[in-house]
């Protein structure tokens, strides 16, 4: 079965640049989640969006924005990079219903900010 | 305070051993509990869900909710050192779609 795609899987970049992460979900899930997880810590909400709409905002830095496209893939931007946001981020996608939104995560992309 | 408290580890069982992963939460309007089996370097799994009160089993894994003490397991029998993983447990309430995450417990299951 398809899984929750991420792009790049490892990326390094140096402070004050800027990184573009990339998220396909799982086809016909129409939500996609945006975590961030550093060494250690449970993963913490970023942002979420349904239907391409932003749905839901949690500890977003002001530096980070996120969209969803029409094909349903969100890209993560991140500018002005610090040390501290080198962690790994998850998108985890999920197909809304009746029951709880059981959230499927990929594999995520490890950002390391030198 | 976090709304979630879990037990970080790590524990550490022989293979075979029944294992008993636990979480305690404060927020009596979560209605939905996951397990979550995270593999060093990789996405959280979903593993098991349940809603309110009661016991899911499936195969060597059981969950357990008992929202009259806000405390819910995950048992796992059998353990193998293939369930060495981080274990998470995760709640949503009702209408709400964000996931309230517990640390994690670091488990080891040694051959």
């Amino acid at each position: 079965a398809a899984g929750v795609i991420q792009s790049p899987r490892h990326l390094i970049k140096e402070k004050r640049e800027t990184a573009t992460l990339k998220c396909y979900p799982i086809p016909r899930h129409d939500t996609v989640y945006w975590y961030q997880q550093g060494p250690g810590q449970d993963p913490q909400f970023l942002i979420s969006f349904y239907e391409k709409m932003q749905s839901d905002k949690g500890s977003i830095p002001d530096r980070f924005s996120a969209q969803q496209f029409s094909d349903y893939h969100s890209e993560l931007n991140m500018s002005s990079l610090e040390l501290g946001d080198s962690a790994l981020y998850f998108c985890a996608s999920s197909l809304s219903g009746g029951g709880p939104d059981t959230q499927y995560f990929g594999p995520g992309t490890r950002l390391t900010v030198l | 305070q976090k709304e979630v408290e879990q037990d970080p580890g790590p524990l550490s069982v022989p293979e075979g051993a029944i294992v008993s992963l636990n979480c305690t939460y404060s927020n009596s309007a979560f209605q939905y509990f996951m397990w979550y089996r995270q593999y060093s370097r990789k996405g959280p799994e979903l593993l098991m869900y349940t809603y309110s009160s009661g016991n899911k089993e499936d195969g060597r894994f059981t969950a357990q909710v008992d929202k009259s003490s806000k405390y819910i397991s995950l048992f796992i029998r059998d353990s193998q050192p293939s369930d060495s993983a981080t274990y998470l447990c995760a709640m949503i309430s009702g209408n709400n779609r964000k996931l309230i995450w517990g640390l994690g417990t670091s488990l080891a299951v040694n051959p």
